[in-house]
């Protein structure tokens, strides 16, 4: 069965630092890979997405994501942090079948000053 | 953002009452779903939609149905509320079929 593991439940990073947030799936086929954000109180945005092709994939906000098929990771990424990313982020594997989305229990990122 | 609306944001209902909440989008995308939200679970998905009147179950549908008579409108429905159901309820539109999908802003139900 698919599943998404985040192995980091919260993240502290200082303003201005780069980071990594960190996805491994399981899927029996070509996995399609999603990254949202979602602020307290607030629905889920789409940060980014993998179907195929190339496998660095350029987000919005700055973020982008590696789609590393041989470790089934697919890793976010940002090069610098801004107090505004503070927030929780999902990964989600899903394919052509409309039940088979699933998310990760999410990373919450808190940005120091 | 995508145009979606749930309605209400926020309930508190006792056990045992029967409960709706409405998704309502103006995309007049083909498919929706009612996902659930708890701590450590992150999201997961309660029912589908592909198309007026067609929908199917999900990872956890127990306890809970659902109707989509237009487009544009998904109900869910919790026939006998239960405290196992509080929780944040999260509809989410998309375009096509495994195609990422938009979220609406939530309703925070809290059965007491």
């Amino acid at each position: 069965a698919q599943s998404v593991t985040q192995p980091d439940i919260h993240i502290t990073v200082s303003e201005g630092a780069s980071l990594e947030l960190r996805c491994n799936y399981s899927y029996g086929a070509t996995p399609y890979l999603f990254w949202y954000v979602q602020s307290p109180g607030q629905g889920l945005q789409l940060l980014l997405k993998y179907f195929s092709g190339d496998t660095l994939v350029q987000g919005i906000k700055g973020f982008e994501a590696e789609f590393k098929r041989s470790q089934s990771s697919f890793n976010l990424r940002k090069p610098s942090v801004h107090w505004s990313d503070a927030a929780e982020y999902f990964c989600a594997v899903g394919g052509y079948n409309n039940n088979d989305m699933r998310f990760g229990a999410g990373t919450r990122l808190t940005v120091k000053p | 953002d995508a145009g979606i609306t749930q309605s209400p944001r926020h309930k508190v209902t006792e056990t045992g009452t029967p409960v709706t909440l409405r998704c309502h989008q103006t995309e007049n995308h083909r498919y929706m779903y009612w996902y659930r939200q708890d701590p450590g679970h992150g999201l997961r998905l309660i029912h589908y939609s592909y198309g007026v009147k067609d929908t199917d179950k999900g990872e956890v549908s127990d306890g809970y149905s659902v109707s989509r008579s237009k487009t544009e409108d998904f109900l869910l429905t919790l026939e006998s509320a239960t405290s196992s159901q509080t929780s944040v309820y999260f509809c989410a539109i998309s375009p096509d079929r495994g195609s990422e999908q938009y979220f609406g802003p939530g309703t925070r139900l809290t059965v007491t």
